[in-house]
């Protein structure tokens, strides 16, 4: 059982490229989100889904663009990426769209834009 | 909007010794309060959560937290620290807020178990 597995561990970009950052779940969570994390501001909501082909903005949206297709699989897009979006990037999930039983996180991305 | 306050950006602790991590909380009706870990280049780990029952709630790896309600906080405790559990910890609470249903993090509070 492998739980959450995000790709990749590591990417450094320029300023202006796109890229996609892969999440994929094997627990047939209904729930899924991506999360930033930056020093001293904890971990900021991007987006999230509550199930196959419903997803929604949460704290920070700009700049990325999520789609659920299959309820295994949440990709986000930074569609140019900025210096700003330079950060470790998590993804998470929960078992229903309560989240009352807490998330289970991938292990990160940390992406470095120049 | 939920929210949880970390007000301890380190605590710094001796091995053996007690630890507490604080956290406090302003939420509109009953809390769901949880606690996870992060080791160095490693996703979060949950560690315990509080729904209802009782105000101490036991975890992983020894560790438990005590709900206060009249003084809205919810503080993480260990009796016996040890060095492998130097890492950051963080604080959250269900956020129903917004339209959607999602958890809303502290900003962390780094833990440091010396000898």
């Amino acid at each position: 059982n492998a739980g959450v597995t995000q790709t990749p561990k590591f990417q450094v970009l320029k300023t202006g490229q796109s890229m996609t950052l892969q999440c994929a779940q094997d627990m047939n969570h209904e729930y899924m989100s991506w999360y930033r994390q930056d020093p001293g501001m904890g971990l900021r909501l991007i987006h999230y889904s509550v199930g196959a082909g419903i997803t929604d903005q949460g704290e920070v949206p700009n700049g990325y663009n999520v789609s659920r297709s299959t309820t295994e699989d949440f990709p986000l897009r930074l569609l140019s990426a900025a210096p700003s979006q330079t950060s470790v990037y998590f993804c998470a999930s929960s078992y229903d769209r309560t989240v009352n039983y807490g998330y289970t996180f991938g292990s990160g991305t940390r992406l470095t834009v120049v | 909007a939920q929210s949880v306050a970390q007000p301890e950006d380190q605590v710094n602790v001796a091995e053996g010794n007690p630890l507490t991590v604080k956290c406090t909380y302003s939420v509109s009706g009953n809390p769901y309060l949880f606690w996870y870990v992060q080791y160095p280049n490693r996703g979060l780990q949950f560690l315990l959560k509080y729904i209802t029952g009782d105000n101490l709630v036991k975890g992983s790896y020894g560790f438990e937290a005590e709900f206060n309600k009249s003084q809205t906080s919810f503080h993480l405790k260990k009796p016996s620290a040890l060095v492998s559990d130097s890492a950051l910890y963080f604080c959250a609470v269900r956020d129903l807020t917004g339209g959607g249903n999602k958890l809303t993090f502290g900003t962390g509070t780094q833990l440091k178990v010396e000898l």
